[in-house]
């Protein structure tokens, strides 16, 4: 079974810090996808990042980072030099490997809030 | 290039009523999924169409019913209305057909049962 666990419930931050986002997932796929949304007070998921499992490189995207270890089930997300912008829940989900007999459903973990103060 | 959208915004039932979720993918897009969003909770998978065929299924009971249409627009119906069915309505569109696997979502409906 899937699973994915974000133990940080909220994250208070103050602006210019950097703070990271943990991310834990279970399955039994050797070929599954991670991902990254955001989802601002309006409640639109904004997609922002998909990894897959054979790929363990870390992305980095502007102010926005990601590490992803196989070894640990982990995909953390990193914010460098936050804005209040960026203040949203934040949510990771896991896809197991897709048929397209079969589809992709996404599980999400429960999502982490975080506020970030002027 | 127009994002998913979905309507209505907003939708007060009572209890015992029967509602009708509408969601138009995104261009190009052949794949919808339906998802329910519980106020604090991450959402729940509900199920996905592609090529008008439900292709997996969440744990929702039958009450929750969907349909695609050929142009790839979804509808997502909900019978016999609980409170506990109170929740955000997302709908997220991708494609199956050319192996584009990320799932961009709507606005969402947000329902409240009385």
């Amino acid at each position: 079974a899937q699973k994915v666990t974000q133990a940080q419930t909220e994250i208070s931050v103050v602006e210019k810090e950097d703070v990271t986002l943990d991310c834990v997932y279970e399955t039994r796929d050797t070929t599954y996808y991670l991902f990254w949304y955001k989802q601002p007070p309006s409640g639109e998921l904004v997609f922002l990042i998909r990894r897959n499992s054979f790929d363990e490189q870390n992305e980095i995207s502007g102010r926005y980072s990601w590490n992803f270890q196989k070894s640990t089930s982990s995909f953390n997300f990193t914010i460098t030099a936050s804005q209040v912008v960026d203040s949203a829940v934040y949510f990771c989900a896991l896809s197991e490997a897709v048929l397209r007999e079969y589809g992709n459903k996404l599980v999400f973990g429960a999502g982490t809030i975080l506020r970030v103060k002027s | 290039d127009a994002g998913v959208t979905q309507s209505p915004t907003h939708l007060i039932k009572t209890r015992g009523q029967q509602v009708t979720l509408r969601c138009s993918p995104k261009s190009g897009h052949d794949t919808v999924s339906w998802y329910q969003q519980a106020l604090g909770q991450g959402p729940q998978f509900i199920f996905q169409y592609y090529e008008e065929e439900e292709r997996q299924r969440g744990n929702f009971p039958d009450r929750f019913s969907g349909h695609q249409f050929p142009n790839y627009s979804s509808e997502l119906n909900v019978n016999a209305l609980l409170l506990g069915d109170s929740a955000l309505y997302l709908c997220a569109s991708s494609s199956l057909g050319t192996g584009s696997y990320e799932q961009y979502f709507g606005p969402g409906t947000r329902l409240t049962v009385t």
